[in-house]
């Protein structure tokens, strides 16, 4: 079975301190994302990255940035957290980009809060 | 512009059956995903379509239909454990994954 591990489950943050949220996957997946979920909102994409040293951004990069220094491991980083990113952040991976019916395999979450 | 619809909620009774549906308004179409995510959890793979017609797995089934923009997954033989929010996404190019904001499905006994 696919497991993708996130290192937190539940962070809370000051408003301005820099935060690193880390995902490591063990199956050799390509593609691995960051996502947010708010109550009444879809899985929104922050970033992407289909390969090694890789990334791309998604529908809300601001705010954000990402490195993939690993194959295995994808960090998202809040560069000066706001009370607007409190979320609950996941990550998922998923084989290379041409297998269309391959599904995303998720982390449990890190559920952030930002006072 | 990119949409997927979802209801909401749902309630449905204990060894009922439940059908949630999805439409979408999508630039591009590579198939379409369901996704199981109980409370507090990460979500799970559910089923795939990229074909019209009606996919079978055991108690869930999903149908696409590709004209009309438009899915749904049944649920057969409700058990009180599928209370869960189900999601509904569209592979709409090699990595791009267009969510809906998914129905939360409430089972009584």
């Amino acid at each position: 079975d696919v497991k993708v591990t996130q290192s937190s489950r539940y962070l809370v943050k000051r408003t301005g301190e820099k935060v690193f949220l880390e995902c490591v996957q063990d199956m050799d997946h390509e593609n691995m994302f960051w996502y947010r979920q708010d109550p009444g909102l879809g899985l929104r994409l922050i970033y992407f990255s289909y390969d090694v040293k890789m990334k791309e951004k998604g529908d809300i990069p601001e705010g954000y940035s990402v490195s993939r220094e690993k194959k295995e491991r994808f960090s998202l980083i809040l560069e000066s957290a706001s009370t607007n990113q409190t979320s609950m952040y996941l990550c998922a991976s998923s084989l290379r980009s041409d297998s269309y019916n391959s599904p995303l395999h998720f982390g449990n979450g890190t559920r952030l809060t930002v006072t | 512009g990119q949409n997927i619809d979802q209801p909401t909620e749902m309630t449905a009774t204990e060894g009922a059956i439940v059908q949630i549906n999805c439409t979408y308004q999508t630039s591009g179409f590579n198939g379409l995903f369901w996704y199981q995510q109980h409370a507090g959890e990460a979500p799970t793979f559910l089923s795939y379509n990229v074909l019209d017609g009606l996919e079978e797995k055991g108690r869930f089934s999903s149908f696409l239909s590709r004209s009309k923009g438009y899915s749904y997954l049944l649920l057969k033989e409700l058990q009180m454990k599928d209370s869960a929010s189900y999601l509904c996404a569209v592979r709409e190019g090699n990595y791009q994954l267009i969510w809906g904001a998914g129905t939360k499905l409430i089972i009584k006994p």
